[in-house]
C-alpha cells in the first residue's frame, strides 16, 4: 500500500523558507510510472498545485511560485522536499504531497497533509 | 492556464437522490489523439485529503462506488452522484491534466443532505 507523508514545521516567520518533506513508502520516487509533487490548500479553499518531479529529474513548478520555490528529491531516503521562499500570510494552507500517474497526473495518493501558519 | 469552472458552488440533495456536478474547462482538455479527456475529480471529506474519484473523465477508481459517474467531453464535464448516501457529504473538486503544467482544479462544489 502507497503511503506518503509529510512533515515540517507547523509555523514560519514571514519572509522567511517554508521547509517541508514527504516521505514514501510502498512505492519508489525513482519509479517510471510516477511523478510526485505538492499541491496546497489554504484554509477553507480551494486546491492549488505547486509542483512535480519526475525520477528522470525533470521538474515542473507553478508559474505563478516558480520564483520561489524548489523541489528536491532524495532517493537513499525515497523522500522528497519543497522549499517555498520569502512567504507572506497568503502562503498558510494545508500542504500536501502526492502520487501523480505518469502520461495523466491525475493524483491517486495523497499524504494527510501538514497546515502550516506564517505569522510572527 | 486553464481555468476550471465548477456550478453550482453547493447543492443540497436528499438522501436516494441524484446530484449533479457540473466543471467548465476554458479550452478543451480532449486530445484527439488518443480520444481522452484529461479531466479527474476528486471527493474532499472534512479534515481529509482529496480522495481520486474519476480520471479520464469517466474511469472509476478502484473502489470508488458505482452510483459515481462521471460524463464529459472537450470543455463540459459532470460529475453524477447517483442516489446519494448520507457519507457522500464532501466537496468535490475537478481537475484538468491537459498539455503542460499547471495543472489547475475547480474552486470545488459543496453537496450537502437537504
Amino acid at each position: 500500500q502507497v503511503q506518503v507523508q509529510e512533515s515540517g514545521p507547523g509555523l514560519v516567520k514571514p519572509s522567511e523558507t517554508l521547509s517541508l518533506t514527504c516521505v514514501v513508502s510502498g512505492d519508489s520516487i525513482s519509479s517510471v510510472n510516477n511523478w510526485w509533487g505538492w499541491v496546497r490548500q489554504a484554509p477553507g479553499k480551494g486546491l492549488e498545485w505547486i509542483g512535480e518531479f519526475y525520477h528522470n529529474g525533470i521538474i515542473n513548478y507553478n508559474p505563478s511560485l516558480k520564483s520561489r520555490v524548489t523541489i528536491s528529491e532524495d532517493r537513499s531516503k525515497n523522500q522528497f522536499s519543497l522549499k517555498l521562499s520569502s512567504v507572506t500570510a497568503a502562503d498558510t494552507a494545508i500542504y500536501y504531497c502526492a502520487r501523480g500517474v505518469a502520461g495523466a497526473r491525475y493524483f491517486d495518493y495523497w499524504g494527510q497533509g501538514t497546515l502550516v501558519t506564517v505569522s510572527s | 492556464d486553464i481555468v476550471m469552472t465548477q456550478f453550482p458552488d453547493s447543492l443540497a440533495v436528499s438522501l436516494g437522490e441524484r446530484a449533479t456536478i457540473n466543471c467548465k474547462s476554458s479550452q478543451s482538455v480532449l486530445y484527439n489523439s488518443n480520444n481522452k479527456n484529461y479531466l479527474a475529480w476528486y471527493q474532499q471529506k472534512p479534515g481529509q485529503p482529496p480522495k481520486l474519484l474519476i480520471y479520464w473523465a469517466s474511469t472509476r477508481e478502484s473502489g470508488v462506488p458505482d452510483r459515481f459517474s462521471g460524463s464529459g467531453s472537450a470543455t463540459d464535464f459532470t460529475l453524477t452522484i447517483s442516489s446519494l448516501q448520507a457519507e457522500d457529504v464532501a466537496v468535490y473538486y475537478c481537475q484538468q491534466y491537459y498539455g503542460i503544467p499547471p495543472w489547475t482544479f475547480g474552486q470545488g462544489t459543496k453537496v450537502e443532505i437537504k
